[in-house]
């Protein structure tokens, strides 16, 4: 059965700070990975990664994949407080777009 | 904002009733997909439909069921309802059935009591 795990399950850090949010996952039929951003209800869309060692970047996020160690970060620079949010990872799996989530990682950005 | 609308917004049912959730899709995508949101979890996967048909199912009784219309929007219905149904029930839009990329409804929470 695939899975996705998550860590830390939840994080505090000042404004400011540079954070590392860690995805990994075990898959039979790997199409690709995804980010999201929760902060109410409905996830947002961050990224989508679907080949090892080459970076994604949006502003002062960015994510990057290893398939061979089956794992993704996705680290946020310079947080600020409206970072403040569950951070959901995703396998996409199969020959439906099936997504198979993990649990998130909360972060809570403080001044 | 995706352009998944969803209705509605909040619901409170009791033990045994059915309910039906709707979901409209982003313009141009005809696939939907269903989430359950539980408390503290991430979404797990109930079904998703294309072209009107069904396109795989997650792990999830034959109480919960589902519509595609030809305009791709969709319902989820969920019969003899549970306590453990209580959860934010979230639709996904994507491009076609091979797009990972799915956008997000702002989802509708039911209570059921």
């Amino acid at each position: 059965e695939d899975k996705v795990v998550q860590s830390p399950l939840s994080l505090v850090v000042h404004e400011g700070d540079t954070v590392t949010l860690n995805c990994s996952y075990e898959v039979t039929n790997f199409r690709s990975l995804l980010w999201y951003k929760q902060e109410k209800k409905a996830p947002t869309f961050l990224f989508m990664l679907t080949s090892s060692g080459i970076e994604k970047k949006s502003g002062r996020l960015s994510s990057i994949l290893d398939k061979k160690e089956l794992f993704s970060i996705l680290n946020i620079t310079a947080t600020q407080t409206g970072d403040s949010a569950v951070y959901l990872c995703a396998l996409g799996t199969g020959t439906a777009s099936k997504l198979t989530f993990g649990t998130g990682t909360r972060l809570q950005v403080t001044l | 904002e995706t352009g998944v609308t969803q209705s509605p917004t909040h619901l409170i049912k009791t033990r045994g009733q059915q309910v039906t959730l709707r979901c409209s899709s982003q313009s141009g995508h005809n696939t939907v997909s269903w989430y359950q949101q539980a408390l503290g979890q991430g979404p797990q996967f109930i079904f998703q439909y294309y072209r009107e048909e069904e396109n795989g199912r997650g792990n999830f009784p034959p109480r919960f069921s589902g519509l595609q219309f030809p305009n791709y929007s969709s319902e989820l219905n969920v019969n003899a309802l549970e306590l453990d149904d209580s959860a934010l029930y979230l639709c996904a839009s994507s491009l076609d059935r091979r797009g990972e990329t799915q956008y997000f409804g702002p989802g509708t929470r039911l209570l059921v009591l």
